[in-house]
């Protein structure tokens, strides 16, 4: 089982859409937790990080449930720029590995007009 | 200022060549990690650094990968007798201790 899984899709929405993102994560240790983003052949860049008690940005929101071991991202009134691949990731938080990133499969957004 | 660099940007070479890969850090960064990104694999992690130390080696996929780091800045990546199953994209991140890693621009290595 991979340390991290999401639903690789691919998610076609029309603008204005709400779409839903959900994770898994299988290390109960696991102490952080974000979502990336990666434009098609770019970089990773971070979205937004993800806590208990919920966190919003503008038109995201994300969610954690540490019971569930699950995470989750919603973009409402999507946008034909939110289109990319969205990334579940976990961080480790202690030992040699502190820091590292594990990284979801990603999932595929494409919004069209 | 200045984000994470990488180079070369594209590097094609045939099996059984070796390869180096070059990070440049954000300046000031003590954390680099490096990941690589193939179809099918997803993004994986490959060696942590903090400062020239490496405490975590765990993710490099065979011995002939190595990485060192010096003066606490560069990084080199260097694959031995390449494969063809190396050809992915290689990531560098840096990161002030345990805050938000940043990612370079990557290294699109293929082997012929």
């Amino acid at each position: 089982r991979k340390e991290v899984e999401q639903d690789p899709g691919p998610f076609n929405v029309p603008e204005g859409a709400t779409v839903a993102f959900n994770c898994t994560y299988s290390n109960s240790a696991s102490q952080s937790f974000f979502w990336y983003r990666q434009d098609c052949r770019k970089e990773p860049k971070l979205l937004m990080s993800v806590y208990s008690s919920g966190n919003e940005d503008g038109r995201f929101t994300a969610q954690l449930n540490r019971a569930s071991q699950y995470i989750s991202l919603l973009i409402r009134d999507s946008k034909l720029s939110d289109s990319a691949t969205y990334l579940c990731v976990v961080k480790s938080s202690g030992g040699t590995s502190y820091g590292k990133l594990t990284f979801g499969q990603g999932t595929i957004l494409t919004v069209h007009p | 200022g200045a984000g994470v660099s990488q180079s070369p940007s594209n590097k094609v070479t045939e099996k059984g060549k070796d390869v180096e890969l070059r990070c440049d850090p954000i300046s000031g960064h003590t954390a680099l990690y490096w990941y690589r990104q193939s179809l099918g694999q997803g993004l994986e992690f490959l060696i942590y650094f903090q400062g020239n130390s490496a405490p975590d080696k765990s993710g490099l996929p065979s011995d002939r990968f190595s990485a060192e780091r010096t003066g606490g800045s560069v990084s080199t990546l260097t694959i031995q007798r390449t494969q063809q199953e190396d050809s992915a994209v290689y990531l560098c991140a840096s990161s002030l201790d345990r805050y938000e890693q940043y990612f370079g621009p990557g290294t699109r290595l293929t082997v012929t």
